[in-house]
């Protein structure tokens, strides 16, 4: 149990161009989701965290404006980048996570990687 | 501030055992993760502790000392498949995982 799904898995798109990036949880309700970045050898940074039915809480540095977030249901959220730059080439990984008292493991997507040229 | 930190990289040999400590200081404590991470993948969920003791799970264990900040993962009967990274994770007052920048794993045969 517990699977989180992305899509797409890699995706390579033209500078100045928006991308969208679906991440569900197939087999349970995600209270919370998370959107992580990760460059070549660096760690996970968190990017924004989201709950159902409301505005995601940015990390310091992360231009809301530039990804959007939207958890539109508890079993799927979105990240689009907007106006991609080679910059933004990363790997992006969602995770999600019950929520309850019981467990707070996150559960992470299979990732993201994208390519901007 | 919140802190989290990990040897950067160890080596071990193929059978053998390695232990990879983590220290931790995080606003609030409601538990330690430790993930593993392929390259290039998504990281995988380990073992969780909040507790003080060993949990021990196959050829993985994890230890957690509350009182001193203080983790490790142990592997036991290392397999060349066990070169990955392996992140902890501080769970804080707000049920906000905190990352460690990861200890990359190398095993030689």
């Amino acid at each position: 149990g517990a699977v989180v799904s992305q899509h797409p898995s890699w995706v390579i798109c033209k500078s100045g161009t928006s991308v969208k990036i679906e991440c569900r949880s197939l087999d349970f309700q995600a209270t919370t989701m998370f959107w992580y970045r990760q460059f070549p050898k660096q760690s996970l940074m968190l990017m924004a965290t989201s709950n159902e039915g409301s505005k995601a809480t940015y990390e310091q540095g992360v231009e809301k404006d530039k990804f959007l977030i939207n958890h539109a249901s508890l079993t799927l959220s979105t990240l689009t980048v907007t106006s991609a730059h080679p910059e933004d080439s990363s790997f992006y990984i969602c995770s999600a996570t019950p929520g309850s008292r019981e467990t707070y493991e996150q559960y992470f997507g299979p990732g993201t990687r994208l390519t901007v040229t | 501030g919140q802190n989290i930190d990990q040897p950067t990289e160890m080596t071990a040999t193929e059978g053998a055992i390695v232990q990879i400590n983590c220290t931790y200081q995080t606003s609030g404590f409601n538990g330690l993760f430790w993930y593993q991470q392929h390259a290039g993948e998504a990281p995988t969920f380990l073992s969780y502790n909040v507790l003080d003791g060993l949990e021990e799970k196959g050829r993985f264990s994890s230890f957690l000392s509350r009182s001193k900040g203080y983790s490790y993962l142990l592997l036991k009967e290392l397999q060349m498949k066990d070169s990955a990274s392996y992140l902890c994770a501080s769970l804080d007052s707000n049920y906000q995982l905190i990352w460690g920048a990861g200890t990359k794993l190398i095993i030689k045969p």
